[in-house]
Protein backbone atom coordinates (compact mmCIF):
# COMPACT_ATOMS: atom_id res chain seq x y z
CA UNK A 1 0.00 0.00 0.00
CA UNK A 2 1.00 3.43 -0.56
CA UNK A 3 2.55 5.76 2.66
CA UNK A 4 1.71 8.97 1.18
CA UNK A 5 -1.73 11.15 1.36
CA UNK A 6 -2.48 13.64 -1.29
CA UNK A 7 -5.52 16.00 -2.32
CA UNK A 8 -7.09 14.36 -4.79
CA UNK A 9 -7.17 17.61 -7.09
CA UNK A 10 -5.90 21.08 -7.75
CA UNK A 11 -6.40 23.65 -9.87
CA UNK A 12 -3.52 26.59 -10.77
CA UNK A 13 -3.35 29.26 -13.53
CA UNK A 14 -1.22 29.31 -15.67
CA UNK A 15 1.82 30.99 -14.98
CA UNK A 16 1.63 30.83 -11.25
CA UNK A 17 3.36 28.46 -9.33
CA UNK A 18 1.85 25.00 -8.43
CA UNK A 19 2.04 23.87 -5.00
CA UNK A 20 1.74 20.34 -4.30
CA UNK A 21 1.55 18.84 -0.92
CA UNK A 22 2.08 15.12 0.17
CA UNK A 23 1.79 13.63 3.77
CA UNK A 24 3.55 10.68 4.25
CA UNK A 25 4.42 10.46 8.23
CA UNK A 26 4.96 7.12 8.54
CA UNK A 27 8.58 7.93 6.21
CA UNK A 28 11.29 5.18 7.50
CA UNK A 29 14.51 6.86 7.94
CA UNK A 30 16.37 5.59 4.57
CA UNK A 31 13.13 6.27 2.67
CA UNK A 32 13.61 8.57 0.06
CA UNK A 33 10.29 11.11 -1.68
CA UNK A 34 10.10 10.65 -5.24
CA UNK A 35 7.46 12.42 -7.36
CA UNK A 36 6.14 11.21 -10.55
CA UNK A 37 3.54 12.42 -12.99
CA UNK A 38 1.10 11.25 -15.79
CA UNK A 39 0.25 13.17 -18.81
CA UNK A 40 -2.72 11.76 -20.43
CA UNK A 41 -2.45 8.42 -22.37
CA UNK A 42 1.86 8.34 -21.36
CA UNK A 43 3.40 6.57 -18.63
CA UNK A 44 4.84 8.32 -15.65
CA UNK A 45 7.29 10.58 -15.59
CA UNK A 46 10.37 11.04 -12.98
CA UNK A 47 10.40 14.36 -11.57
CA UNK A 48 12.62 15.01 -8.43
CA UNK A 49 13.30 13.44 -5.64
CA UNK A 50 14.84 13.85 -2.05
CA UNK A 51 16.26 12.52 1.18
CA UNK A 52 15.86 15.39 3.83
CA UNK A 53 16.77 18.71 2.25
CA UNK A 54 15.09 20.99 -0.38
CA UNK A 55 16.09 20.11 -3.67
CA UNK A 56 15.79 22.02 -7.18
CA UNK A 57 16.23 20.83 -10.54
CA UNK A 58 14.74 22.40 -14.57
CA UNK A 59 11.15 20.48 -13.85
CA UNK A 60 10.62 21.70 -10.19
CA UNK A 61 11.65 22.34 -6.43
CA UNK A 62 11.00 19.86 -3.49
CA UNK A 63 11.07 20.94 -0.32
CA UNK A 64 10.68 18.56 2.41
CA UNK A 65 9.49 19.43 6.14
CA UNK A 66 12.11 19.09 9.23
CA UNK A 67 10.61 15.95 10.55
CA UNK A 68 10.10 14.43 7.18
CA UNK A 69 6.46 13.69 7.87
CA UNK A 70 5.59 16.05 4.74
CA UNK A 71 7.01 17.58 1.67
CA UNK A 72 5.53 19.78 -1.22
CA UNK A 73 6.27 19.61 -4.78
CA UNK A 74 6.64 23.27 -6.21
CA UNK A 75 6.51 23.58 -10.21
CA UNK A 76 7.67 27.92 -10.26
CA UNK A 77 5.73 28.73 -13.55
CA UNK A 78 2.96 26.43 -14.40
CA UNK A 79 1.97 26.20 -18.08
CA UNK A 80 -0.81 23.79 -19.97
CA UNK A 81 1.51 21.42 -20.36
CA UNK A 82 1.89 20.98 -16.60
CA UNK A 83 -1.62 19.77 -16.48
CA UNK A 84 -1.50 16.08 -15.31
CA UNK A 85 -1.61 13.44 -12.25
CA UNK A 86 1.31 13.54 -9.82
CA UNK A 87 2.20 10.76 -7.74
CA UNK A 88 4.35 11.59 -4.16
CA UNK A 89 6.38 8.14 -3.53
CA UNK A 90 7.98 7.11 -0.42
CA UNK A 91 10.56 4.46 -1.25
CA UNK A 92 13.90 3.14 -0.16
CA UNK A 93 16.88 3.87 -2.10
CA UNK A 94 19.31 1.05 -2.13
CA UNK A 95 23.07 0.95 -3.34
CA UNK A 96 22.81 -3.03 -3.77
CA UNK A 97 19.33 -3.28 -5.57
CA UNK A 98 16.10 -1.24 -6.80
CA UNK A 99 12.95 -1.39 -5.43
CA UNK A 100 9.40 -0.67 -7.26
CA UNK A 101 7.05 2.48 -7.42
CA UNK A 102 4.41 2.05 -5.02
CA UNK A 103 2.19 3.94 -6.78
CA UNK A 104 -1.02 5.88 -4.88
CA UNK A 105 -4.17 7.51 -6.17
CA UNK A 106 -1.97 11.10 -6.48
CA UNK A 107 -3.30 14.49 -7.59
CA UNK A 108 -4.67 15.64 -10.70
CA UNK A 109 -3.43 19.24 -11.55
CA UNK A 110 -5.43 21.07 -13.83
CA UNK A 111 -3.28 24.19 -15.42
CA UNK A 112 -6.39 26.61 -16.37
CA UNK A 113 -5.40 29.46 -19.19
CA UNK B 1 18.39 6.59 -27.39
CA UNK B 2 14.41 5.89 -28.39
CA UNK B 3 13.20 4.89 -24.90
CA UNK B 4 11.58 2.46 -23.63
CA UNK B 5 9.65 0.38 -26.51
CA UNK B 6 6.01 -1.62 -26.04
CA UNK B 7 4.26 -2.95 -28.41
CA UNK B 8 1.60 -3.20 -29.26
CA UNK B 9 0.31 0.26 -28.29
CA UNK B 10 -3.51 -1.12 -28.54
CA UNK B 11 -4.97 -4.54 -28.99
CA UNK B 12 -8.55 -5.51 -28.61
CA UNK B 13 -9.11 -9.34 -28.19
CA UNK B 14 -12.16 -11.51 -27.31
CA UNK B 15 -12.45 -13.50 -23.80
CA UNK B 16 -10.34 -16.97 -23.99
CA UNK B 17 -7.64 -15.59 -26.20
CA UNK B 18 -4.12 -15.38 -25.70
CA UNK B 19 -2.40 -12.15 -25.60
CA UNK B 20 1.13 -11.29 -25.79
CA UNK B 21 2.30 -8.05 -24.98
CA UNK B 22 6.22 -7.12 -25.49
CA UNK B 23 8.89 -4.37 -24.06
CA UNK B 24 12.42 -3.69 -25.02
CA UNK B 25 13.85 -1.63 -22.50
CA UNK B 26 16.84 1.10 -22.66
CA UNK B 27 20.11 -0.11 -23.73
CA UNK B 28 22.28 -1.22 -20.62
CA UNK B 29 19.40 -0.96 -18.36
CA UNK B 30 19.84 -3.80 -15.69
CA UNK B 31 16.03 -3.34 -14.29
CA UNK B 32 12.49 -4.46 -16.13
CA UNK B 33 9.31 -3.66 -14.45
CA UNK B 34 6.19 -4.63 -15.51
CA UNK B 35 3.14 -2.76 -14.00
CA UNK B 36 -0.74 -2.42 -14.88
CA UNK B 37 -3.45 0.39 -14.65
CA UNK B 38 -7.25 0.65 -14.37
CA UNK B 39 -9.15 3.44 -12.74
CA UNK B 40 -10.66 0.87 -10.17
CA UNK B 41 -6.38 0.00 -8.73
CA UNK B 42 -4.49 2.55 -9.86
CA UNK B 43 -0.99 1.70 -11.02
CA UNK B 44 0.38 -1.74 -9.64
CA UNK B 45 3.44 -3.43 -9.88
CA UNK B 46 3.11 -7.36 -11.38
CA UNK B 47 6.73 -8.26 -11.58
CA UNK B 48 9.94 -7.08 -12.40
CA UNK B 49 13.39 -8.35 -13.70
CA UNK B 50 17.55 -8.25 -12.51
CA UNK B 51 19.82 -8.60 -15.34
CA UNK B 52 17.37 -11.02 -16.72
CA UNK B 53 16.07 -12.61 -13.29
CA UNK B 54 12.67 -12.29 -12.13
CA UNK B 55 13.30 -10.99 -8.99
CA UNK B 56 9.24 -10.38 -7.60
CA UNK B 57 6.32 -11.71 -9.13
CA UNK B 58 3.73 -11.69 -6.06
CA UNK B 59 1.87 -8.83 -8.26
CA UNK B 60 1.17 -11.53 -10.43
CA UNK B 61 -2.71 -11.80 -10.58
CA UNK B 62 -2.85 -15.47 -11.15
CA UNK B 63 -1.60 -18.32 -12.96
CA UNK B 64 -3.13 -16.97 -16.48
CA UNK B 65 -0.39 -14.20 -16.64
CA UNK B 66 3.35 -15.21 -16.94
CA UNK B 67 6.34 -12.77 -18.02
CA UNK B 68 9.81 -13.86 -19.34
CA UNK B 69 12.90 -11.97 -20.35
CA UNK B 70 15.04 -14.37 -22.37
CA UNK B 71 17.20 -11.50 -22.80
CA UNK B 72 18.39 -7.81 -21.59
CA UNK B 73 16.70 -6.66 -24.91
CA UNK B 74 13.30 -8.14 -24.66
CA UNK B 75 10.45 -8.97 -22.08
CA UNK B 76 7.16 -10.37 -22.54
CA UNK B 77 3.69 -10.58 -20.90
CA UNK B 78 1.43 -13.43 -21.58
CA UNK B 79 -1.91 -13.58 -20.55
CA UNK B 80 -3.61 -16.96 -21.39
CA UNK B 81 -6.73 -17.21 -21.19
CA UNK B 82 -7.62 -13.77 -21.32
CA UNK B 83 -10.72 -12.44 -19.42
CA UNK B 84 -12.13 -8.91 -19.14
CA UNK B 85 -10.86 -8.15 -16.41
CA UNK B 86 -7.50 -8.02 -17.48
CA UNK B 87 -8.45 -4.94 -19.59
CA UNK B 88 -6.12 -2.27 -18.66
CA UNK B 89 -3.04 -0.27 -19.56
CA UNK B 90 0.00 -2.74 -19.20
CA UNK B 91 3.14 -0.41 -18.99
CA UNK B 92 6.73 -1.73 -18.89
CA UNK B 93 9.75 0.43 -17.34
CA UNK B 94 13.32 0.03 -17.12
CA UNK B 95 15.76 1.70 -14.59
CA UNK B 96 19.94 1.13 -14.98
CA UNK B 97 21.60 -0.13 -11.94
CA UNK B 98 21.44 -0.81 -8.72
CA UNK B 99 19.93 2.70 -6.31
CA UNK B 100 19.09 4.19 -9.42
CA UNK B 101 16.48 6.79 -8.73
CA UNK B 102 14.54 7.14 -11.91
CA UNK B 103 12.85 4.37 -13.57
CA UNK B 104 11.80 5.19 -17.76
CA UNK B 105 8.37 4.04 -18.28
CA UNK B 106 7.31 3.23 -22.03
CA UNK B 107 4.17 4.63 -23.77
CA UNK B 108 2.05 1.49 -22.60
CA UNK B 109 -0.21 -0.88 -24.18
CA UNK B 110 -3.67 -0.22 -23.99
CA UNK B 111 -5.66 -4.08 -23.76
CA UNK B 112 -9.48 -4.40 -24.07
CA UNK B 113 -10.65 -7.98 -23.68
CA UNK B 114 -14.20 -8.39 -24.86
Amino acid sequence: DAKTTQPPSMDCAEGRAANLPCNHSTISGNEYVYWYRQIHSQGPQYIIHGLKNNETNEMASLIITEDRKSSTLILPHATLRDTAVYYCIVRPRLNSGNTPLVFGKGTRLSVIA
Amino acid sequence: DAGVIQSPRHEVTEMGQEVTLRCKPISGHDYLFWYRQTMMRGLELLIYFNNNVPIDDSGMPEDRFSAKMPNASFSTLKIQPSEPRDSAVYFCASSPEPGADTQYFGPGTRLTVL
